[in-house]
């Protein structure tokens, strides 16, 4: 089964709109941690937000905001007020284990966001 | 602060050759972790290491090896080259206060994009 899934292979916003892109994990750990990350043409993976799995509150970053729905085991990233420089692709990541120190992240497919003006 | 640097950039090598790829974390890092991307597997985890020490390892032949330097910077070698490891290859940096500690962040680097002919 898949531990990460992320079931928009692609997604048009309107600038200056809110947009959700989805993601759901699969974990028997009680101690993990979600990210999502953003990669532009360039390649670079640019880290956005972080989600613990005992954190109580939903983790924010400026324009970003994570939904955390922890009996769903979904964390959907929620981008408010998009801008053109937002196009690129998104990935979610999970780390299990989180307390052994093992770092290794588990990558979803990704979700190609198109921003148009 | 310098982010988390990769080199060389792009390679191109032929079947059989061996590659190193060189990344140097983030000051201060003591983790750095390795990561596959092509357009058919996604991202893949390949290893990590802490204070020179591997933890961790992703399933990948024994042809991807890597190591850690005092420094905390770190390479990886393949040997043998074959076509299917033409890929982008993410290094991501963690601070890792502790060998067994939660990170909240992982940074990557660039990329070395190789290309096998």
């Amino acid at each position: 089964a898949q531990k990460i899934t992320q079931t928009q292979p692609g997604m048009f916003v309107q600038e200056k709109e809110a947009v959700t892109l989805d993601c759901t994990y699969d974990t028997s750990d009680p101690s993990y941690g979600l990210f999502w990350y953003k990669q532009p043409s360039s390649g670079e993976m640019i880290f956005l937000i972080y989600q613990g799995s005992y954190d109580q509150q939903n983790a924010t970053e400026g324009r970003y905001s994570l939904n955390f729905q922890k009996a769903r085991k979904s964390a959907n990233l929620v981008i408010s007020a998009s801008q053109l420089g937002d196009s690129a692709m998104y990935f979610c990541a999970m780390r299990e284990n989180a307390d052994t120190g093992r770092r290794a992240l588990t990558f979803g497919s990704g979700t190609r966001l198109q921003v148009q003006p | 602060k310098a982010g988390v640097t990769q080199t060389p950039r792009y390679l191109i090598k032929t079947r059989g050759q061996q590659v190193t790829l060189s990344c140097s974390p983030i000051s201060g890092h003591r983790s750095v972790s390795w990561y596959q991307q092509t357009p058919g597997q996604g991202l893949q985890f390949l290893f990590e290491y802490f204070s020179e020490t591997q933890r961790n390892k992703g399933n990948f032949p024994g042809r991807f090896s890597g190591r850690q330097f005092s420094n905390s910077r770190s390479e990886m070698n393949v040997s043998t080259l074959e076509l299917g490891d033409s890929a982008l290859y993410l290094c991501a940096s963690s601070l890792a206060l502790l060998a067994g500690g939660p990170d909240n962040e992982q940074f990557f680097g660039p990329g070395t994009r190789l290309t096998v002919l």
